[in-house]
C-alpha cells in the first residue's frame, strides 16, 4: 500500500519563528490532507490539497503531486500551534497517516 | 452544520465487556470511515463503509471487531470481549461523494480498558 514519510518528527520551535513541515509519499494520490490534532486530541482540518497551493491566514501548504511531497508552512507560529501535525493520502484506499510531526512553540 | 458526532467521548470497560462506538457523520455525508490511534501514534484505517454496506474492511482485526452502518442511524462500531490492548482513541470520519473528498473527523472515543 502507499507509504506516508513525514518530517521532522519532533520540532520546537520559539514563538514567532517560521516552519516548514514535509510529506512524502510513494504513490500518485487523489486526496492529500493536512490535519493538527491539539493537545487535546481533536483533529482539526488544516487543508485539502492534493494540488496546487493553499494559504489560510498564517498557514500556507504547497503539493507537488508529480514529484509526490507536500510541505506545510507556518509563519509567525505561536504556543496554541503546538501539537501534531498529520498529513494524510488517498488513491485507490481511504486515507493512510503518517506519524504525524510533533511540533512544540514555546513562548 | 453538526460536524461528525461521536459517543461516548470516554468509554471505560472492564475486559471481557462489549464497547459499542457510536458516529454520525455530516449533514449530507455517506461515506463512514473508522481508525484507531494508539498512544504517541499516527491513525490506523480499520474500516470504510456506506449506507448499508462494507467497502473496505482490511484494517480490522479478524475476531472481536465488527462495524455497521444502517440505512437508518449512526455507524456503530462494535469490540466484543475487549482486552487490555483495546485500548485506544478511535475516531470516526465522514465525506460526501466519495472517499477522496475531503474527509473530517470526530472528537474521538477513549476507550480503556480496566
Amino acid at each position: 500500500g502507499i507509504q506516508v514519510e513525514q518530517s521532522p518528527p519532533d520540532l520546537i520551535l520559539q514563538e514567532g519563528a517560521n516552519s516548514t513541515l514535509r510529506c512524502n509519499f510513494s504513490d500518485s494520490v487523489n486526496n492529500l490532507q493536512w490535519f493538527h490534532q491539539n493537545p487535546w486530541g481533536q483533529l482539526i482540518n488544516l487543508f485539502y490539497i492534493p494540488s496546487g497551493t493553499k494559504q489560510n491566514g498564517r498557514l500556507s501548504a504547497t503539493t507537488v503531486a508529480t514529484e509526490r511531497y507536500s510541505l506545510l508552512y507556518i509563519s509567525s507560529s505561536q504556543t496554541t500551534d503546538s501539537g501534531v501535525y498529520f498529513c494524510a493520502v488517498s488513491g485507490n484506499t481511504p486515507l493512510v497517516f503518517g506519524k504525524g510531526t510533533r511540533l512544540s512553540v514555546i513562548a | 452544520n453538526a460536524g461528525v458526532m461521536q459517543n461516548p467521548r470516554h468509554l471505560v470497560r472492564r475486559r471481557g465487556q462489549e464497547a459499542r462506538l457510536r458516529c454520525s457523520p455530516m449533514k449530507g455525508h455517506s461515506h463512514v470511515y473508522w481508525y484507531r490511534q494508539l498512544p504517541e501514534e499516527g491513525l490506523k484505517f480499520m474500516v470504510y463503509l456506506q449506507k448499508e454496506n462494507i467497502i473496505d474492511e482490511s484494517g480490522m482485526p479478524k475476531e472481536r471487531f465488527s462495524a455497521e452502518f444502517p440505512k437508518e442511524g449512526p455507524s456503530i462500531l462494535r469490540i466484543q470481549q475487549v482486552v487490555r490492548g483495546d485500548s485506544a482513541a478511535y475516531f470516526c470520519a465522514s465525506s460526501g461523494e466519495n472517499m477522496n473528498t475531503e474527509a473530517f473527523f470526530g472528537q474521538g472515543t477513549r476507550l480503556t480498558v480496566v
